[in-house]
């Protein structure tokens, strides 16, 4: 069964530091991989995908298939960044396999 | 992007009545939709499957006489709370696809009193 482990729930760093979020998955298949974020009192929304290999909002995220990651960084951490952070997995058309998050808080 | 909205965002009831939910994927259709719910500081649980014009597939736990889901068109899906209690308080969360990509609403929040 797929599952996505996000072993930190509370991660607090200082505004201008470095900021990597663990994500682990495990699924036999070749699978999608998401970030979601929630910020306070709005909607989940996408913040990137594996696929796209894009940068939103500074972020970045790499899928390494050898050690089932797909970790979430940043170079320099803004007080805005302050939210939840989901790392899901899709298989196709599938409902996400949601990790149980991180909270991000960035310290001024 | 395509955008899902929820209907109400917020509702407040008495312990043993029912609520309902509305979940529309407003500029795309969705045959398939997602009812997820989230408890406090916890991550999302999915909890059944929406299919148009077909009964939705419930997750193991979930009980379909207490969460009631009708998909009753290409854009609408609802999910009904029946003789809701306070431990049925939480908040509910539909997603539907497009392409493959999920597209979230923004939730609903209810609390039974």
């Amino acid at each position: 069964a797929q599952r996505v482990t996000q072993p930190e729930k509370l991660l607090s760093v200082f505004k201008g530091a470095p900021v990597e979020l663990k994500c682990n998955y495990s699924y036999s298949g070749s699978p999608e991989l998401f970030w979601y974020v929630q910020y306070s009192r709005q909607r989940l929304q996408l913040l990137l995908r594996h696929i796209s290999r894009e940068s939103i909002k500074g972020f970045t995220a790499d899928l390494n298939k050898g050690e089932t990651s797909f970790h979430l960084k940043k170079p320099f951490a803004q007080e805005e960044d302050s939210a939840m952070y989901y790392c899901a997995l899709a298989t196709g058309n599938t409902p996400l396999v949601f990790g149980k998050g991180t909270r991000l808080s960035v310290i001024a | 992007g395509a955008v899902v909205s929820q209907h109400p965002s917020w509702v407040i009831c008495k312990s043993g009545t029912s609520v309902k939910i509305e979940c529309r994927s407003l500029d795309f259709q969705a045959t398939t939709m997602f009812w997820y719910r989230q408890f406090p500081k916890q991550s999302l649980m999915l909890m059944a499957t929406s299919n148009e014009g077909s009964k939705a597939t419930y997750e193991q736990g979930v009980e379909k006489d207490k969460f009631l889901i009708n998909h009753a068109s290409l854009t609408l899906s609802t999910l009904t709370v029946t003789s809701a209690h306070p431990e049925d308080s939480s908040f509910y969360i539909c997603s539907a696809p497009q392409g493959d990509e999920q597209f979230f609403g923004p939730g609903t929040r209810l609390t039974v009193l």
